[in-house]
């Protein structure tokens, strides 16, 4: 299967500061980026949708300018946490997704595991 | 609305069979996927099936549909302490929304 990279795998930060999660498709071209928050022991949320080259679509709740993400490239978006704060500290995991893909399979990243002290 | 809905917890006994089950809402699924996520990493996807399915077979992985129900089940034969992990199902819609809605998982603990 395609491989998709996240980077940092892990970053502890202060409150107040700003953190960027870069999100890489290494062996295909992604027409389609998710970004996802995970709490512990819960499911998978969907934050955002993000299209190479245009505005990503947000979840209801989900803010468009804490979350700033960008999908300049076909094989990287990167999600920004602005202004962290201790309850932004979750498990935020990417997927990456073609439209050459017949299943609308999603390739998901390792995760990113942010600590905002 | 979608809601995927599992249970959260299944122990089995090393060497014997897993059923892990979940239900849906939304009739029109279009592709119905098992994940696994082990501690502290991403999901691997295991197997999917598409809605016009009533069973696929994948080695020691059987998933069954069973859409009137909107039920869909995994069994994995033969279970291993490898296969403790987290498992998510979830669903699509397909066409160009390629959206997933994930269930909240259902941790299999293996004994020995």
């Amino acid at each position: 299967g395609a491989v998709v990279s996240q980077h940092p795998s892990w970053v502890i930060c202060k409150s107040g500061t700003s953190v960027k999660i870069e999100c890489r498709s290494l062996d295909f071209q992604a027409t389609t980026m998710f970004w996802y928050r995970q709490f512990p022991k819960q499911s998978l949320m969907l934050m955002a949708t993000s299209n190479e080259g245009s505005k990503a679509t947000y979840e209801q709740g989900v803010e468009k300018d804490k979350f700033l993400i960008n999908h300049a490239s076909l094989t990287l978006s990167t999600l920004t946490v602005t202004s962290a704060h201790p309850e932004d500290s979750s498990f935020y995991i990417c997927s990456a997704s073609s439209v050459s893909r017949l299943y609308n399979e999603q390739f998901f990243g390792p995760g990113t595991r942010l600590t905002v002290l | 609305g979608e809601d995927v809905e599992q249970s959260l917890f299944l122990s089995v006994r090393e060497g014997d069979s897993s059923v892990i089950n979940c239900t849906y809402t939304d009739s029109s699924s279009t592709y119905l996927y098992w994940y696994k996520q082990e501690p502290g990493a991403g999901l691997q996807l295991l197997t999917y099936i598409f809605s016009n399915m009533d069973m696929k077979q994948d080695q020691r992985l059987t998933v069954l549909l069973n859409k009137k129900d909107k039920h869909l089940s995994l069994r994995i034969a033969d279970t291993q302490t490898g296969d403790s992990a987290i498992y998510f199902c979830a669903e699509s819609m397909g066409g160009s929304a390629r959206q997933l809605t994930f269930g909240s998982g259902t941790q299999l603990t293996v004994l020995p």
